[in-house]
């Protein structure tokens, strides 16, 4: 079965500043997706980025960008130029590619505060 | 464009009663899955359905039923709640899985 493992529960960053959540996984399939999440105090779950694992380089959505590691099963997140409205949980999910079972999983989340 | 719609939004039920939480969207999406989120475990994976007809349980099925007739609903019925189902439940969809799934806003329910 795969897990997700996400290590940081808190994490705290100053306005402007660049901060890294981290997050492995544990699988032995070779195709997969990897997503980030973001939910805000609102609860509302936002997809930040998502990465392809056959895929070498690594993902970015403007401040958003991850650094991929398939051999060590790392996908972290980089936040650039943090600003206030970052502030939220932040999870990690894995998604093996198997048709008719697209399932997301989950890690336990990561709590980013970001101060002025 | 409403997205995925989850109702009601706030619930509170005595242990043993039953309801159903509904769940609709209006992307055309074959993929939708209830998850429940409790503090520290994240989200996880109550029931999910690839399509109108077809659905399987995810990590934590006990005391749930879902139903797909249509595309667009996926309700989530509880037969006889327990305040360990106390917890935030949230519908997604998508179209593909690995696009990524659009959340409902959730629905907090207590048991008491």
């Amino acid at each position: 079965a795969q897990t997700v493992t996400q290590s940081q529960p808190e994490m705290s960053v100053q306005e402007a500043e660049t901060v890294t959540l981290s997050c492995t996984y544990d699988t032995s399939e070779n195709n997969y997706y990897l997503f980030w999440y973001k939910q805000p105090p609102s609860r509302q779950m936002i997809l930040v980025i998502r990465q392809e694992a056959y895929k070498q380089q690594n993902a970015t959505e403007n401040r958003f960008s991850v650094n991929f590691q398939k051999a060590a099963k790392s996908f972290s997140l980089k936040i650039s130029d943090s600003q206030l409205g970052d502030t939220a949980m932040y999870f990690c999910a894995f998604m093996k590619l198997v048709i008719g079972t697209d399932k997301l999983i989950f890690g336990t989340g990561t709590r980013l505060q970001v101060f002025p | 464009n409403a997205g995925v719609t989850q109702t009601p939004k706030f619930q509170v039920l005595k242990t043993g009663q039953s309801m159903t939480l509904q769940c609709a969207q209006d992307m055309n999406h074959e993929y939708m899955s209830w998850y429940r989120q409790d503090p520290g475990m994240g989200l996880r994976l109550i029931h999910y359905s690839v399509g109108a007809g077809i659905t399987d349980q995810g990590e934590v099925p006990n005391g749930y039923n879902v139903s797909r007739s249509t595309t667009e609903d996926f309700p989530l019925r509880l037969l006889s709640a327990a305040p360990s189902q106390t917890s935030v439940y949230f519908c997604a969809s998508s179209g593909t899985g690995r696009d990524g799934y659009t959340f409902g806003s959730g629905t907090r329910l207590t048991v008491v």
